[in-house]
């Protein structure tokens, strides 16, 4: 069964705190995004790669970095946490051919005290 | 703006009745479309999916859509649902085939024994 781990299912950090949310998938997919989901606002994307080293913006990536090192793992890095950014955050990777969607991780919630 | 669009975030039901959730977008040229579904405390799971052919697809658990070329829109529908519909779904849109989903705001469907 393909899968896309999200290493932590609830976190909890402080205002300014660095924050790491770690995903790696076991598919040799291409591409991986990071998405955020907050009640009555759906997903929204924060970041995408295509390709190792490879990083594009989303529609909200203010606050937010990612790294790729690896075609499998692909990190979301909060520089400074604040409490805005207290959301259930989502990764997801996909094949290059588009026909197949996206296979989702479980999610982490996040909570910025 | 591109969007997607879902109405009625909020949706209350009987079992056995029918249910209807609309999705429309505003994307130009080709658009592959796809439905998730978010079941109480689990992660996003694909229902089904349009790219081509019959614009009447058929998903898992009774679930179908029908696209509109005309009407930008991709409505989901099952005849009779139960009690285990509850979840949240979401409709998204990848334009040009691009491997980047838009999502909708989802709808939060609720379905009494």
């Amino acid at each position: 069964d393909v899968k896309v781990t999200q290493s932590s299912r609830y976190l909890v950090k402080r205002t300014g705190e660095k924050v790491f949310l770690e995903c790696v998938q076991d598919m040799d997919h291409e591409n991986m995004f990071w998405y955020r989901q907050d009640p009555g606002l759906g997903l929204r994307l924060i970041y995408f790669s295509y390709d190792v080293k490879m990083k594009e913006k989303g529609d909200i990536p203010e606050g937010y970095s990612v790294s790729r090192e690896k075609k499998e793992r692909f990190s979301l890095i909060l520089e400074s946490a604040s409490t805005n950014q207290t959301s259930m955050y989502l990764c997801a990777s996909s094949a290059t051919d588009s026909n197949y969607g996206y296979t989702f991780g479980s999610g982490t919630r996040l909570t910025v005290v | 703006a591109q969007s997607v669009s879902q109405h009625n975030h909020h949706v209350i039901l009987s079992e056995a009745a029918s249910l209807e959730l609309g999705c429309n977008y505003s994307y130009g040229g080709t658009v592959n479309l796809f439905w998730y579904v978010q079941y109480p405390g689990q992660h996003l799971q694909l229902l089904l999916k349009y790219f081509s052919g019959d614009p009447l697809v058929k998903g898992i658990k009774g679930f179908e859509a029908e696209f509109i070329k005309s009407k930008f829109s991709f409505n989901l529908r099952k005849p009779s649902v139960q009690w285990s519909d509850t979840a949240e779904y979401f409709c998204a849109v990848n334009p040009g085939g691009n491997n980047r989903l838009a999502f909708g705001k989802g709808n939060q469907v609720v379905v009494i024994p």
